[in-house]
């Protein structure tokens, strides 16, 4: 195991609803990063957080954000949930300064009906 | 246009012998190279980190390759068990800055008693 941890770990929502998945990073690590994973997908890079800033983005529209918090814990938001966000939602943390390897947590599976 | 290309077809092979997956990219200078694991439902386990001015790594039944030449790395399980059934994921750190993973789909592959 990781130590990462995320919750919850499914979930079903409606078309235009809005949500907020949450990651517990592994202990000792500063930054956290969120991907999403389509069915037979590999994971896109949706963002990532050092020291609560953003710091990078990947090709995602602004109703989807995020935060971290001074225990380097994480959320990610969603609004506006079309059908096509179904999807595993996997965040990663890691070590700034110790390499790049990053430790993935269980993902969330979020369904939009 | 920036692409990450694993085979997208399942190689399925006899138990003892040596699995080699191909990943193949276009218009990446990375300057990391990563394979992970990942199990159904599941996030992925990070296994071998290669940077761009090494040509081989190994741990333990485990080999990748890195060809930036012909934009290359080649993953070897040596004496494959059913065990080693999943889907293997390769990801590309291009930015050291902001470290983000860039992945391919991933192979699955199947490891016949």
């Amino acid at each position: 195991e990781t130590g990462v941890t995320q919750s919850p770990t499914h979930l079903i929502k409606t078309r235009g609803q809005q949500v907020t998945l949450r990651c517990s990073s592994q202990s000792g690590h500063n930054t956290v990063s969120w991907y999403q994973q389509a069915l037979g997908q590999g994971p896109q890079f949706i963002f990532q957080y050092y020291r609560e800033e953003e710091n990078g983005r990947g090709n995602f529209p602004p109703r989807f954000s995020g935060l971290q918090f001074p225990n380097y814990s994480s959320e990610l938001n969603v609004n506006a949930l079309e059908l096509d966000d179904s999807a595993l939602y996997l965040c990663a943390s890691s070590f700034r300064g110790q390499g790049t390897e990053a430790f993935f947590g269980q993902g969330t599976r979020l369904t939009v009906v | 246009s920036q692409k990450i290309e694993q085979n997208s077809e399942a190689l399925n092979i006899q138990e003892g012998k040596t699995a080699t997956l191909t990943c193949n990219y276009t218009n990446y200078s990375p300057a990391y190279l990563q394979w992970y694991r990942q199990d159904p439902g599941r996030g992925p386990v990070f296994l071998l980190l290669i940077r761009e001015n090494e040509k081989e790594k190994r741990k333990e039944r485990l080999k990748v390759t890195f060809d930036t030449t012909l934009k290359q790395s080649l993953f070897h399980i040596t004496a494959s068990q059913p065990a080693d059934s999943a889907t293997y994921l390769c990801a590309l750190v291009a930015d050291t800055g902001r470290r983000a993973l860039t992945f391919g789909s991933g192979t699955r592959l199947q490891v016949q008693p």
